[in-house]
């Protein structure tokens, strides 16, 4: 039972480097989200897909664009990295099927820009 | 704009030692209301959800309370495996697709 898969766990990238981070759900799930966790401030929503082909901004889009690949998966990649993006990343799907309208999240990818 | 204020930002009680998390909040309209429980390193547990005020859920030692202004989060006799960042978020009716999120209670139950 994986639930939300997240990878890679951690990553270290300079300066104006490019990456993509990668989400999977095993559930079901229609609606998917990205979040950032930096201490003190929570969690962020940075973009979120109601259903597969769909996708909308949240509180902190700026310098990331994501990619809602097919229901299972959703990625999020950064294009020219900055030290500011230094964050733990996490997905989530929701469990809006069942009324419960709960989300699951994974492991969190930690990633630090120099 | 909607908003959640947790108090305080880290407890640390003895083993044993009742307490309470406090989350305020500011909504248009409340949908829910969220408990989660994260430990190091890893991402966020579901606890709780509550939907109206009055309303009172309970797992093994915690129990969380909802009014229209503010959850309680209530550690009964805790463990140190208690020991964990603790999360309220609210969905908005509005805003039905997201989660906002307090900054957590950091809570340290020592043996």
């Amino acid at each position: 039972n994986a639930g939300v898969t997240q990878t890679p766990k951690f990553q270290v990238l300079k300066t104006g480097q490019s990456m993509t981070l990668q989400c999977a759900q095993d559930m079901n799930h229609n609606s998917m989200y990205w979040y950032r966790q930096d201490p003190g401030m929570g969690l962020r929503l940075i973009y979120y897909s109601a259903s597969e082909g769909t996708t909308d901004k949240g509180e902190v889009p700026n310098g990331y664009n994501v990619s809602r690949l097919n229901k299972r998966e959703f990625s999020l990649r950064l294009e020219s990295a900055a030290p500011s993006q230094t964050s733990v990343y996490f997905c989530a799907s929701r469990d809006r099927e069942s009324g419960k309208n709960i989300q699951y999240f994974g492991a969190g990818t930690r990633l630090s820009v120099l | 704009e909607d908003q959640v204020t947790q108090s305080p930002e880290a407890l640390r009680l003895q083993e044993g030692e009742s307490s309470s998390l406090n989350c305020s909040y500011t909504v248009s309209g409340l949908r829910g209301l969220f408990w989660y429980r994260q430990d190091p390193g890893k991402g966020p547990e579901f606890l709780f959800t509550l939907y109206s005020a009055g309303e009172e859920k309970e797992k093994e030692r915690l129990k969380a309370t909802l009014t229209k202004k503010e959850s309680f989060l209530h550690i009964t006799a805790p463990k140190p495996e208690d020991s964990a960042t603790y999360l309220c978020a609210v969905q908005a009716v509005l805003g039905a697709q997201k989660l906002v999120f307090g900054q957590g209670t950091r809570l340290t139950i020592n043996p």
